[in-house]
């Protein structure tokens, strides 16, 4: 089993549509986790950290579940300019290293 | 702001040759990662460095060394090029302890026929 799971997609929406991703992970002692968002194999940016209380910001809203070990991404509103794959990371702190998940394609069409 | 400079940012090599990929960053960051990406796939961590003259294994380590004897660059060889490490390859840095963000470099495009 991968540290990290998501749903590799592709989700195609409207534009304006909702979408949401999860991701998964297996090490219980995971502390830190993130969402990135890359554009066609280019780097990775961050686009949000992911707090325990979950947390928002703008269109974006990401949620933690430490009980069931898994993060979410919700997208509202969905631009075309939201097209890209988001992967979600996950970090034990002091561990030194981050592990990424495989990436969750969207496509948001006219 | 520079941030993470990888070079060569495009490389073909023949299996066999060897080659350095440099990075460097200018953010004051204790941590250092190079990753790679096959089509499809998440980034895999070849090996990392947690402060300068450190360095360890990560996922997929074999067939790479790297060595970080300046805190501001992170050095990925490869002494024996295989097809198997045609891949995109990512340097990233981060403050001293995971629970703040990557910074990464632009990315090197590297094939090997």
């Amino acid at each position: 089993r991968k540290e990290v799971e998501q749903d590799p997609g592709p989700f195609n929406v409207p534009e304006g549509a909702t979408v949401a991703f999860n991701c998964t992970y297996s090490n219980s002692a995971s502390q830190s986790f993130f969402w990135y968002r890359q554009d066609c194999r280019k780097e990775p940016k961050l686009l949000m950290s992911v707090y325990s209380s979950g947390n928002e910001d703008g269109r974006f809203t990401a949620q933690l579940n430490r009980a069931s070990q898994y993060i979410s991404l919700l997208i509202r509103d969905s631009k075309l300019s939201d097209s890209a794959t988001y992967l979600c990371v996950v970090s034990i702190t002091n561990a030194g290293k981050s592990t990424f998940g495989d990436g969750t394609t969207l496509t948001v069409k006219p | 702001n520079a941030g993470v400079t990888q070079t060569p940012k495009f490389r073909v090599l023949k299996t066999g040759q060897s080659m350095t990929l440099l990075c460097a960053q200018d953010m004051n960051h204790e941590y250092m990662y190079w990753y790679r990406q096959d089509p499809g796939m998440g980034l895999r961590l070849i090996h990392y460095s947690v402060g300068e003259g450190t360095t360890a294994k990560g996922e997929v380590p074999d067939g790479y060394n790297v060595s970080r004897l300046k805190k501001q660059n992170f050095l990925l060889g490869l002494e024996s090029a295989a097809p198997s490490q045609t891949s995109v390859y990512f340097c990233a840095s981060s403050y001293g302890v995971t629970d703040r963000p990557l910074h990464f470099g632009n990315g090197t495009r590297l094939t090997v026929t």
